[in-house]
């Protein structure tokens, strides 16, 4: 079947510019997640959906990054003002339901200009 | 909050030898403990995971023990082969009334050589 998509796969961005990030997880996952990975490091937290409940925005490094997640499915991630330091690949993972498996997709590599 | 250390960074080892990476948590109500393999390039796959119910788990050339008392739990690759070379990261998940926390390690790269 399907698995996790996201689009784009590459976004070149000038500072300054506002960015979307987009998410298609498996059908039927309740958990949806957003990570940060910095070249060669590892995988920053951002987000956290879990079915129709107030999302875990704990991860979020600045008030310039935004999520939403409509109907359940797809998940937008919106970077504001966008800074040379937000230049990272951009994963997304969905998970059947809490303490299962994160399916991962095959990010989004921003760079910011 | 949840604090997961991985240890080492790095780990080189010639092909055929064992390999192991290992993790400790701080939070002793983590219950779900996944470990993923990221190849260059590639997005992060689950390889073997444990829950808090079990000390062991085997999956062919790979396993995983958990120390609940200590906190700790290890990735154990045997016969190792070039294709295991990839970073490993370890997670430790809370699992509580729906909601799920995931604090992932810093990962280990691990390189096979021939």
């Amino acid at each position: 079947g399907a698995g996790v998509s996201q689009s784009p796969s590459n976004k070149v961005t000038e500072k300054g510019k506002d960015v979307e990030l987009r998410c298609d997880p498996i059908s039927g996952h309740t958990a949806l997640y957003w990570y940060r990975q910095s070249l060669g490091q590892g995988l920053e937290f951002l987000i956290y959906f879990q079915g129709n409940s107030a999302p875990d925005k704990s991860g979020l490094p600045s008030d310039r990054f935004s999520a939403e997640r409509t109907g359940g499915s797809v998940s937008t991630l919106t970077i504001q003002r966008t800074q040379q330091e937000d230049s990272a690949v951009y994963l997304c993972a969905s998970s059947l339901a809490t303490g299962y498996e994160q399916y991962f997709g095959p990010g989004t590599r921003l760079t910011v200009t | 909050g949840e604090n997961v250390e991985q240890h080492p960074s790095t780990l080189s080892v010639q092909e055929g030898d064992s390999a192991v990476i290992k993790c400790t948590y701080s939070d002793s109500a983590s219950n779900y403990f996944p470990w993923y393999k990221q190849e260059l390039g590639k997005r992060p796959q689950l390889i073997i995971d444990i829950r808090s119910n079990v000390g062991e788990k085997k999956d062919q050339r790979i396993a995983v023990t958990l120390n609940k008392t200590a906190k700790h739990f290890s990735l154990h690759i045997t016969e190792t082969q070039p294709e295991d070379s990839a970073v490993y990261f370890c997670a430790a998940s809370i699992t509580s009334g729906g909601y799920q926390k995931v604090t992932f390690g810093t990962g280990t790269k691990l390189q096979v050589i021939p």
